[in-house]
């Protein structure tokens, strides 16, 4: 099984910060990764498809980098309603989540 | 806009099989996509339980497959989630998802269900 992990598993942020997430693979991936965020008791809303490409809707200041093992995922201007759980996830064998970034004041 | 709504029991007792079905409503189930159960365990991590394509081919979890139905139910645009002999690592928050691109390794979850809790205790 390929493993998924997030750093950090939280951290605390300002509105107007600039966030970075970051998720390593256990072995290459290529680009399958993609990232969705998640708030309590609501359904989770995909961000980023393949690592970079931003889903429909979802506002320019989410951005996604990396490929091989090493991905990244972005805030920029961090907004109220930005504070969610973030989970990657690849889709290169099977699909595996990483552990979750949660993003708090 | 696909919406996906789980619905089924909260509280299934141990040995017994846990039984979900997804509504969707903006879209059928008989078009290309495939459709996908995950859950969220009580510690917050997300597992992929399986998948099932518009023409009925599943694709389990290896580590859930022994025990894991997935099917749809064309007539009813719905699909459901069968998971035998349950314990309680088995408690968790139940969603359903719409996987775009299934047949290839570009796939994501790009539609959800507000989730289901279901428990399983005695």
């Amino acid at each position: 099984d390929i493993q998924m992990t997030q750093s950090p598993s939280s951290l605390s942020a300002s509105v107007g910060d600039r966030v970075t997430i970051t998720c390593r693979a256990s072995q290459t991936i290529s680009n399958y990764l993609n990232w969705y965020q998640h708030k309590p008791g609501k359904a989770p809303t995909l961000l980023i498809y393949t690592a970079s490409t931003l889903q429909s809707g979802v506002p320019s200041r989410f951005s996604g980098s990396g490929s091989g093992t090493d991905f990244t995922l972005t805030i920029s201007n961090l907004q109220v309603e930005d504070f969610a759980t973030y989970y990657c996830q690849q889709s290169y064998s099977s699909r595996t989540f990483g552990q979750g970034t949660r993003v708090e004041i | 806009q696909v919406q996906l709504q789980e619905s089924g029991p909260r509280l299934v007792k141990p040995s017994e099989t846990l039984s979900l079905t997804c509504s969707v409503s903006g879209g059928s189930i008989s078009n290309s996509n495939w459709w996908s159960w995950v859950r969220q365990s009580p510690e917050k991590r997300l597992e992929w339980i399986g998948d099932v394509s518009h023409g009925g081919t599943t694709y389990y979890n290896p580590s859930l497959k022994s025990r894991l139905t997935i099917s749809l139910d064309r007539s009813r645009n719905q699909f459901s989630l069968k998971l035998g002999s349950v314990t309680a690592a088995d408690t968790a928050v139940y969603f359903c998802a719409r996987l775009l691109n299934g047949r290839h390794m570009e796939n994501w979850f790009d539609s959800w269900g507000q989730g289901t809790q279901v428990t399983v205790s005695s």
